[in-house]
């Protein structure tokens, strides 16, 4: 399996304003996920995007995937203070013994200011 | 569906005691995942399971450290004998066997070691 690298580390944003945050990694993948962390609490999956996908939507999320520059992005819009989180991407390459091993990077802390 | 249930929520203890961490996956899940959390090293993938049978342990830090899976609904981490670097919060997750499926989390066990 394979790690992603959120960037940036740290986001401060007001409320109602966009929050845009980015996932790099090195191999091929057959699948990306990003996953939320409310402080003290476990990973909630967000949204997964294929490797066949550019862009998904779900509610007030957009991801987009470029396979080619090996990164995508997660963009929040209208943000809320309810937004405030860490924000974690997992690329995944499913097959052999890292069939559904998933690992994380140090994700990106977003904080949404009222 | 009760979510992924890890018990104690709160565990404190002095250097040198065994600890043991529970996780109760989610129903019909093949995946059980164990990760562990700190501010210096983020979230490592300590061990996971599928169909009960130790697939990758090469997360797991030292020989201190221990995981079983008895069955489809309950699995185990032991730190026999715990130090203080072990301080850290103790994740479980499962998911199904399905390419791409979601990592379901507890909301995880935060150990102290005095």
């Amino acid at each position: 399996s394979q790690q992603g690298e959120e960037d940036p580390q740290a986001l401060s944003i007001q409320e109602g304003e966009n929050a845009t945050m980015n996932c790099s990694y090195k191999t091929s993948i057959n699948n990306l996920q990003w996953y939320r962390q409310n402080s003290g609490r476990g990973l909630v999956h967000l949204i997964l995007i294929r490797s066949n996908e550019r862009e998904k939507h779900s509610g007030r999320l957009r991801v987009t995937l470029d396979t080619s520059k090996k990164s995508s992005s997660l963009l929040i819009t209208a943000s809320r203070a309810a937004d405030t989180a860490s924000y974690f991407c997992a690329p995944s390459n499913a097959g052999g013994t890292s069939y559904g091993k998933l690992t994380f990077g140090q994700g990106t802390i977003l904080t949404v200011h009222p | 569906d009760a979510g992924v249930i890890q018990s104690p929520r709160h565990e404190v203890t002095e250097m040198g005691q065994e600890v043991t961490l529970r996780c109760k996956p989610i129903s019909g899940h093949d995946y059980l995942f164990w990760y562990r959390q700190t501010m210096m090293r983020g979230l490592e993938l300590l061990i996971y399971f599928n169909n009960n049978v130790p697939i990758d342990d090469s997360g797991m830090p030292e020989d201190r450290f221990s995981a079983k899976m008895p069955n489809a609904s309950f699995s185990t981490l032991k730190i026999q004998p715990s130090e203080p670097r072990d301080s850290a919060v103790y994740f479980c997750a499962s998911s199904l066997t399905q390419a791409g499926s979601p990592l379901h989390f507890g909301n995880g066990t935060r150990l102290t070691v005095t």
